[in-house]
């Protein structure tokens, strides 16, 4: 069946430093894939739809310019949190549609914590 | 995408089947209804989804109403694996994100 990789599947890093979390979808090419967050007891929020080829397109609330996404390819997208802060330390989750008559896949998320 | 209105939580106990039910009042001809859950720390597995049939699969059970404004996820006999937010969707069927509820927190009883 599809499946999607996400990577890491955690990761720790100081306040003001950058991190970078992959997608990838495994057996399926994906043109659009989707970013969620989630915090601790709530329930998964979509932040992002990641396009490839062209822009994100991002939910109201989201800023862009923290929350960098790029679909390099038909197979991977990258949520990169810019100048983290203790407040982005959240589950950070990706899904992707499969062609055909498949249901989103989602991965298994990072974990992402800010000291 | 249509909301959906889930029970904050639901016990269960073993070997008994666990019914979890689902309302989506505003769903449109062209919506299906998917079913999730999320065992804590993972991302959402796909359990069913269907459209206005009933549906089973290995793992559940699916039963629509005939006016599609609520549905019941049924795993047949609960087991402590099962424990997990359930999260019942209504989107149309290819190309658009999902937008989670709260969901149903599960827990089964040894």
């Amino acid at each position: 069946g599809a499946v999607v990789s996400q990577h890491p599947s955690w990761v720790i890093c100081k306040s003001g430093t950058s991190v970078k979390i992959e997608c990838r979808s495994l057996d399926f090419q994906a043109t659009t894939m989707f970013w969620y967050r989630q915090f601790p007891k709530q329930s998964l929020m979509l932040m992002a739809t990641s396009n490839e080829g062209s822009k994100a397109t991002y939910e109201q609330g989201v800023e862009k310019d923290k929350f960098l996404i790029n679909h390099a390819s038909l197979t991977l997208s990258t949520l990169t949190v810019t100048s983290a802060h203790p407040e982005d330390s959240s589950f950070y989750i990706c899904s992707a549609p499969p062609t055909g008559n498949s249901p989103l896949h989602f991965g298994n998320g990072t974990r992402l914590t800010v000291t | 995408d249509a909301k959906t209105t889930q029970p904050p939580s639901m016990d269960c106990a073993e070997g008994r089947a666990a019914n979890l039910p689902c309302n989506h009042s505003t769903i449109s001809g062209n919506e299906y209804v998917y079913w999730y859950r999320q065992i804590h720390s993972q991302g959402p597995q796909y359990i069913i989804h269907g459209l206005k049939n009933n549906e089973t699969n290995e793992m559940a059970s699916l039963i629509i109403t005939e006016d599609r404004k609520s549905s019941t996820l049924i795993l047949p006999h609960a087991t402590l694996r099962d424990t997990a937010v359930y999260y019942c969707i209504v989107r149309r069927y290819t190309g658009n994100q999902f937008y989670f509820g709260t969901g149903t927190s599960l827990t089964v009883i040894p």
